[in-house]
């Protein structure tokens, strides 16, 4: 299997301040498809997760622009450029380039 | 608008059998896998397995397989997922989801206890 590891596992920002979470996986998640299979999500608490960023730096559908994903190969980053009260709860990234799908630890993210 | 809809919160004890349920609206539901996730309280995210509605072809992660039953019915657009035996370890949020459309059912919260 895949091993994707997050750091930091908790981070606490004010809010406007930027913050930054990593995503490393054991192997490359580029496919000959040119594609990145590495995805970002976010759990607000008492909710399923929801998509923020899709093969590696695409911004889902309704996300703000606040939100962006960088990396290549095994490296990866979500970055919030300023962070809002809104923004608090779990995020994790997850690979879909090897069955089993596997998910990072996730970062705990508060304000 | 591609919604997944699950079923309500199960109590059941060990040993018991359980099928719990996921049906999809606003699109074709033989078009688009759906996947299984498990998380048990306080937890992360683990991928337990996929079903491919148009053929009811499965992919399970080998730390599920044999203790779980992914199935579909396509023609009343449910997917299900299924233990024969349920543990107390078994106890934890169950979601499905397309992967392919970004979307997410509400979860089933699963307690098992004597």
């Amino acid at each position: 299997d895949i091993v994707m590891t997050q750091t930091p596992l908790s981070l606490s920002v004010t809010p406007g301040q930027p913050a930054s979470i990593s995503c490393k996986s054991s192997q490359s998640l580029l496919h000959s498809d040119g594609k990145t299979y590495l995805y970002w999500y976010l759990q607000k608490p008492g909710q399923p997760p929801q998509l923020l960023i899709y093969e590696l730096s695409n911004r889902f559908s309704g996300v703000a622009d606040r939100f962006s994903g960088s990396g290549s190969g095994t490296d990866f980053t979500l970055k919030i450029s300023r962070v809002e009260a809104d923004d608090v709860g779990v995020y994790y990234c997850m690979q879909s380039i090897q069955l089993p799908y596997t998910f990072g630890q996730g970062t705990k993210l508060e304000i | 608008e591609v919604q997944l809809v699950q079923s309500g919160a199960e109590v059941k004890k060990p040993g018991e059998s359980l099928r719990i349920s996921c049906k999809g609206s606003g699109y074709t539901f033989s078009i688009y896998w759906i996947s299984w996730v498990r998380q048990m309280p306080g937890k992360g995210l683990e991928w337990m397995g996929r079903i491919d509605p148009s053929d009811s072809y499965t992919n399970y992660n080998p730390s599920f397989q044999g203790h779980v039953t992914i199935s579909a019915d396509k023609s009343i657009s449910t997917a299900y997922l299924q233990w024969s035996s349920l543990k107390a370890s078994d106890s934890a949020m169950y979601y499905c989801l397309i992967p392919a459309a970004a979307r997410w059912g509400q979860g089933t919260l699963v307690t098992v206890s004597s």
